[in-house]
């Protein structure tokens, strides 16, 4: 069975920062990955979508990573902002979508 | 930009009732999808459809839950006789594809179930 596992929990930084969310999954028979931004309270927004054949995928500071051998992907941000927090949220695609518990991010102006 | 809308926003029922949450897909996706989260817990997949039809659901989506197109843009899920365990944000999410072809899922703001 997929387990999907976020770490770390929460995580609190000042602003400017870059950072790495970390993301893994115990089966690596995956089609995508996805990363999504969840506000309080709030809907999901995609942020970045690897494709299983892709290494990464960048949009503006975010850069995800994707290792399917090893079934990991992390998410960098770089020059963090204080509009950047929110709870980040890590989801495999094989069928149905798991996703994992979330890091919960704050920056600190 | 275009979004998935979803109605209402809040439901407050009682046990027993049955409910139905609205969602409006994006207009050219043809693949939908219902997740729900239980606060503090992990999103979950509820069910996925295409073509009129299910095709995936999830252990959850027993048979008081219930998916219907019935017309060109509305997805609904029903949900039988409720319970208090059924309290829970519910998501709509729509693709343009689905199954490796990397598409990717556009989620609604959700409706948020209370069961009392």
């Amino acid at each position: 069975k997929q387990e999907v596992t976020q770490i770390p929990a929460a995580l609190s930084v000042p602003e400017g920062e870059n950072l790495v969310l970390n993301c893994s999954f115990t089966d690596s028979a995956i089609y995508n990955l996805q990363w999504f931004r969840q506000d309080p309270g709030k809907g999901l927004t995609s942020l970045l979508l690897i494709q299983s054949s892709q290494r990464e995928q960048t949009s503006g500071r975010l850069n995800a990573s994707l290792d399917k051998s090893s079934g990991r992907s992390t998410l960098y941000i770089a020059a963090s902002q204080p509009g950047d927090s929110a709870t980040y949220l890590c989801a495999v695609y094989m069928g149905d979508m798991r996703f994992g518990a979330g890091t919960r991010l704050t920056v600190k102006p | 930009e275009p979004e998935v809308t979803q109605t209402p926003s809040h439901q407050v029922t009682q046990m027993g009732q049955e409910v139905i949450l609205r969602c409006v897909p994006i207009s050219n996706h043809l693949y939908f999808y219902w997740y729900r989260q239980i606060l503090g817990q992990k999103v979950e997949f509820l069910v996925s459809f295409y073509n009129n039809e299910i095709s995936e659901k999830s252990e959850i989506f027993d048979d008081q839950f219930s998916v219907e197109r019935p017309d060109g843009s509305n997805f609904t899920l029903k949900i039988r006789s409720t319970k208090l365990e059924d309290s829970a944000m519910y998501f709509c999410a729509s693709s343009a594809l689905q199954r490796g072809l990397g598409e990717t899922q556009y989620f609604g703001p959700g409706t948020r179930l209370l069961v009392l």
